[in-house]
């Protein structure tokens, strides 16, 4: 199983763009990289995924290096309600072909006024 | 679209009590996860379902614990003779297929007196 690195806390102030690193050095060709975020008490929300280029969609952007060993996501411009826990995640490949999710600690976003 | 619903969102039992938590899962999506989060801890995998099968229990407790997903209705932990040990948060998540994103609902809360 690949694993994720992530620092444990950053800040960042409103309006501003939150990039949030994540290093998987060991990831197989054929894992995907999602992101997901936790707002307090709440069911963890998908955000993005992609394998090899650069993805966004109207939550963040996803930018992955041409070695695949690390990630960034990107909040274009932070808000308060983006506070939260961010998890990178590596999807697990199996005999099964099934996704099993494995959430490590994550990155504690701070949106500061 | 609704979303994953789970419920009740919280639950009190006493100590040597059952507990069911039930998922439904979103339109259209008959694979089931479900996961246990302790409190400051992150996400652990328990179990994964498909209509009426089990693919994958590594994750959930030999004794005590339960997971069905019948042809019709809401997937079903059960916690039989619940410990103050289990208190925690479970979340369920559902996907169109194995290899598909997860969507998460907004968890259940057990509390163990």
């Amino acid at each position: 199983d690949a694993k994720t690195t992530q620092p444990p806390s950053m800040d960042c102030a409103e309006g501003r763009a939150a990039n949030l690193p994540c290093n998987h050095s060991t990831i197989s060709g054929n894992e995907y990289v999602y992101w997901y975020r936790q707002i307090h008490s709440q069911g963890p929300q998908y955000i993005i995924h992609g394998l090899k280029n650069n993805e966004t969609n109207e939550m963040a952007s996803l930018i992955i290096t041409e070695d695949r060993k690390s990630s960034t996501l990107i909040l274009p411009h932070a808000t308060l309600r983006d506070t939260a826990v961010y998890y990178c995640i590596v999807r697990v490949g199996n005999s099964g072909g099934y996704q099993k999710v494995t959430f490590g600690t994550g990155t504690k976003l701070q949106v500061i006024p | 679209n609704a979303g994953v619903m789970q419920n009740p969102r919280h639950l009190v039992r006493r100590r040597g009590q059952e507990a069911r938590l039930r998922c439904s899962p979103m339109k259209g999506h008959s694979h089931v996860y479900w996961y246990r989060q302790l409190p400051e801890e992150g996400l652990k995998f328990m179990v994964y379902l498909q209509k009426e099968n089990i693919i994958d229990e590594s994750g959930m407790p030999k004794e005590r614990f339960s997971a069905e997903f019948p042809k019709e209705g809401p997937s079903i932990l059960r916690i039989q003779q619940v410990v103050r040990g289990d208190s925690a948060a479970y979340f369920c998540a559902s996907s169109t297929g194995g290899q598909e994103t997860q969507y998460f609902g907004p968890g259940t809360r057990l509390l163990v007196l």
